[in-house]
């Protein structure tokens, strides 16, 4: 069974620009999470995609979006970067709209400058 | 606003004790609960779900949720130096979607 991956593992970024993070899903996994961990705080949500359609998502503007592909990768990207978006961007994948238990891949530490 | 409180510690604990670790969440309507292991620096590992009321035990975990209180609290026996971490308490929403987490404890376990 394959656990959850991400890439990259690390990013340096410099405010304004853009970034594209990716997840790979847990083998029979058809849901991806997202989310925004900053230094010494919990997780915050960012969107969740089932089936390809986003299914619910967090207190996060529009610059951030997603997308996932037939295989249940997925993409989250980033616009118009600023310094705040400094933080570890997790994905998880579970199986089923909601209540699940959710896995997380190892994540992506992305640095603004 | 939907919140989930935890002592943020450091909870210091000697080798081969009980640690014990709270949390509290405000939404009556939570019905999953969750406690993840996070090594500094690591992503967050599912050691434990709770569904319903009462006790539930994975090894040397017992996770403990009391829908009442709105307090679900995870106990881990004979503690080793490889528990020393952080542990995210997390909860859902019947039908919803997202995980809502605690900011953590962090758990020392003194040799």
């Amino acid at each position: 069974e394959t656990g959850v991956t991400q890439s990259p593992t690390h990013l340096i970024k410099t405010r304004g620009q853009q970034v594209t993070l990716r997840c790979s899903s847990q083998s029979g996994h058809n849901t991806v999470s997202w989310y925004q961990q900053a230094l010494g705080q919990g997780p915050q949500f960012i969107f969740q995609y089932y089936r390809e359609e986003e299914n619910g998502r967090g207190n996060f503007p529009p610059r951030f979006s997603g997308l996932q592909f037939p295989n249940y990768s997925s993409e989250l990207n980033v616009n118009a970067l600023e310094l705040d978006d400094s933080a570890l961007y997790l994905c998880a994948s579970s199986l089923g709209e909601s209540g699940g238990e959710q896995y997380f891949g190892p994540g992506t530490r992305l640095t603004v400058t | 606003q939907k919140e989930v409180e935890q002592n943020s510690g450091p909870l210091s604990v000697p080798e081969g004790a009980i640690a014990s670790l709270n949390c509290t969440y405000s939404d009556r309507g939570s019905q999953s609960f969750f406690w993840y292991r996070q090594y500094s620096g690591k992503s967050p590992e599912l050691i434990m779900s709770i569904y319903s009321n009462g006790d539930k035990e994975d090894g040397r975990f017992t996770a403990q949720l009391n829908k009442a209180s709105q307090y679900v609290s995870l106990l881990i026996r004979d503690s080793q130096p490889s528990d020393s971490a952080t542990y995210l308490c997390a909860v859902t929403d019947f039908g919803n979607e997202k995980l809502t987490f605690g900011t953590g404890t962090r758990l020392t376990i003194i040799p």
